[in-house]
């Protein structure tokens, strides 16, 4: 599985966007971009993924470059509630044993 | 539908002892996978099972085993607890219509 690349750390205000990038320039072509994120103490939940287009679903956006080395995931209108660590990771699906491989992720606190 | 199930969710080992963490899920998934995630790390995979009857390892077996009893139960034992062992477990299914993994709420243990 290709490496990924993310901020340690960011802030963000409460209500506005939060746009997190993931660095991902070893990624082959049939390796997809998958977001999860891990709130304090509990198990990671899955958010997002997408192979080339952009995607949207009820939790958030991926935007994925036309190079698709990088992609970015946003939190349209961030809570509190979103502070969390987030990790982006790529891999093949399908692939033997269909193992996710996360990395240190980007830890982010929502301020009011 | 209660998910990804763990039990238990705390427990505290002396170095020796042995003990069995047990993972069960109802999403009737063939993949299932076992992380563990020392303090600020990421999650790291010890064992996985793509289906029932198959088991292999992943990333960090020493010191492991595991049994996939039947499709819904795969057991994470320890045979001979060591303090590097102390860490917060979780268990994993993964759905093959969307490549989504589903994390059980963990089980926090200590080796003393």
């Amino acid at each position: 599985d290709a490496k990924t690349t993310q901020p340690t750390s960011m802030d963000c205000a409460e209500g506005r966007a939060a746009n997190l990038p993931c660095n991902h320039s070893t990624i082959s072509g049939n390796e997809y971009v998958y977001w999860y994120r891990q709130i304090h103490s509990q198990g990671p939940q899955y958010i997002i993924h997408g192979l080339k287009n952009n995607e949207t679903n009820e939790m958030a956006s991926l935007i994925i470059t036309e190079d698709r080395k990088s992609s970015t995931l946003i939190l349209p209108h961030a809570t509190l509630r979103d502070t969390a660590v987030y990790y982006c990771i790529v891999r093949v699906i399908g692939a033997a044993g269909n193992k996710l491989t996360f990395g240190g992720g980007t830890r982010v606190l929502v301020k009011p | 539908n209660a998910g990804v199930t763990q039990t238990p969710k705390f427990q505290v080992l002396k170095t020796g002892q042995s003990m069995t963490l047990q993972c069960a899920q109802d999403m009737n998934h063939n993949s299932m996978y076992w992380y563990r995630q020392d303090p600020g790390m990421g999650l790291r995979l010890i064992y996985y099972s793509a289906s029932e009857g198959t088991t292999d390892k992943g990333e960090v077996p020493n010191g492991y085993n595991v049994s996939r009893l039947n499709k819904r139960e795969f057991s994470l034992r320890l045979e001979s607890a060591a303090p590097s062992q102390t860490s917060v477990y979780f268990c994993a299914t993964l759905s093959l219509s969307s490549y989504e993994q589903y994390f059980g709420p963990g089980t926090r243990l200590t080796v003393t």
